[in-house]
């Protein structure tokens, strides 16, 4: 069975820029989280989406954002980009939002912001 | 406020030993912890989890060990391999928070030949 797919993989933008990553989660997984990893801040949460709706929100500006659709996929969009967000976005998919459902990790996008 | 930290941001074992790698976190409400792997290039990778109502669960090679009196966690890895050189993340999570885990700084493990 596939994994969490993430993409693009890779990504440059230069500052001011705004960006969209998406994720695909495993068949049959409804809920979705996103993280930012950065070398100085270690893996921090963004937010969790299940059903469509955003259930949990880390503490990032509002200028990061994202939205879940029917068939699960989620998307993250970051506006008015800043070198600060150059960081892996990773995204795991479960079952369902309970922390001891088993989450499972796409690659990550990897976002340069020059 | 809310904190899971790692002792040891680097730790090299020869390979056949057995690691040890430790964790401390801040929240004893957190009732949840799972142990991941990173390697380069990937994303986490699920390992071993317990729930606050346990202090000791085993999987394949290793072993996980939460000590809720000092707030701590740790990994054994036995008979380490060069494989599992990686970065290892512990997280926590409680249950009234859904979908959201909070994870330490990482550590990363060599392993010699």
């Amino acid at each position: 069975k596939a994994g969490v797919t993430q993409t693009p993989r890779y990504l440059i933008k230069t500052r001011g820029q705004q960006v969209t990553l998406s994720c695909s989660p495993i068949s049959g997984h409804r809920s979705v989280s996103w993280y930012q990893q950065t070398p100085g801040q270690g893996l921090q949460f963004l937010f969790e989406y299940f059903s469509e709706t955003q259930r949990n929100k880390g503490n990032f500006p509002g200028r990061f954002s994202g939205r879940q659709f029917s068939n699960s996929r989620s998307e993250m969009n970051v506006s008015t980009l800043e070198l600060g967000d150059s960081a892996l976005y990773l995204c795991a998919s479960s079952r369902d939002p309970s922390p001891d459902t088993e989450a499972f990790f796409g690659q990550g996008t990897r976002l340069t912001v020059v | 406020g809310e904190s899971v930290g790692l002792h040891l941001p680097t730790l090299s074992v020869q390979e056949g030993d057995n690691s040890i790698i430790n964790c401390a976190y801040s929240n004893s409400a957190s009732d949840y912890f799972i142990w991941y792997k990173q390697e380069s290039g990937k994303g986490p990778q699920f390992i071993i989890d317990i729930r606050s109502n346990m202090d000791k669960r085993q999987g394949q090679r290793v072993t996980v060990l939460l000590n809720k009196t000092v707030k701590h966690l740790s990994l054994q890895i036995a008979a380490t391999q060069p494989g599992d050189s990686a970065v290892y993340f512990c997280a926590e999570g409680r249950s009234s928070n859904t979908g959201k885990l909070i994870f330490g700084q990482g550590t990363t493990l060599q392993v010699k030949p």
